[in-house]
């Protein structure tokens, strides 16, 4: 079964960096992924489509703070010099074809 | 730029019906798959419907399958979520998104997101 686990919840400090972790079940290390990021009272905005050999296309005006990386079934998004607007729920999307599409459970970011 | 506007929402009865619309604009409609995706409060993300760019296929997850029926007007740019048979747990913003894959060719990833319109099941 296709599945995508995230951590609940991490800080970082203003101008620190983080690393978010998205772990792609058993069988399925080779899946493209998508960063989502989701703002207080706002819609969902599209971060960045991420191989699984770490090149990554990123959305339009994503600022290059935001970066994609990948190690085996493991998918990070690490965004530098973290700003008060980063703070916000981080959730990664994969797809199986002619099936379902599936997200993470989001990691929720708070910026001390 | 990419734009899709979400309809529809509001509050009904358990066992009522609604109808969802989106709107696009800003890319060419009939190269691409529409989505889905519902938040329900305090959870995450889940994916409900997907129809393809030329409304040939459509796929549903489990909570959907048999009640949301997925439907498109190219000649209006708009996708619409009929939504049947609603259920308390069907409470939840509901947004459309575009899948980044032209025609058959690419990566599913979606890659543009409404704003959201608010569903609320409740007697």
């Amino acid at each position: 079964q296709l599945v995508l686990t995230q951590s609940p919840s991490v800080s970082a400090s203003l101008g620190a960096s983080v690393k978010l972790t998205c772990t792609l079940s058993s069988g399925h290390s080779s899946y493209t992924i998508a960063w989502h990021q989701r703002q207080p009272d706002k819609g969902p905005r599209f971060l960045m489509k991420l191989n699984n050999d770490g090149s990554h296309t990123k959305g339009e005006g994503i600022p290059d703070r935001f970066t994609g990386s990948s190690s085996g079934a493991e998918r990070y998004l690490t965004i530098s010099s973290i700003q008060s607007e980063d703070e916000a729920d981080y959730f990664c999307q994969t797809w199986r074809t002619g099936r379902s599409w599936v997200f993470g459970g989001g990691t929720k970011l708070t910026v001390l | 730029q990419v734009q899709l506007v979400e309809s529809g929402g509001g509050a009904v009865q358990p066992g009522g019906s609604l109808r969802l619309s989106c709107a696009a604009s800003g890319f060419t409609f009939s190269n691409y798959g529409i989505h889905w995706v519902r938040q329900a409060p305090g959870k995450g993300l889940e994916w409900v419907t997907f129809m393809r760019y030329d409304g040939t296929n459509k796929y549903y997850a489990d909570s959907a399958k048999g009640r949301f029926t997925i439907s498109r007007d190219s000649s209006k740019n708009t996708v619409y979520l009929q939504m049947d048979s609603l259920r308390a747990e069907d409470t939840a913003l509901y947004y459309c998104a575009k899948d980044s894959a032209v025609g058959d060719f690419g990566d599913h990833v979606i890659d543009s997101w409404g704003q959201g319109t608010l569903v609320t099941v409740s007697s």
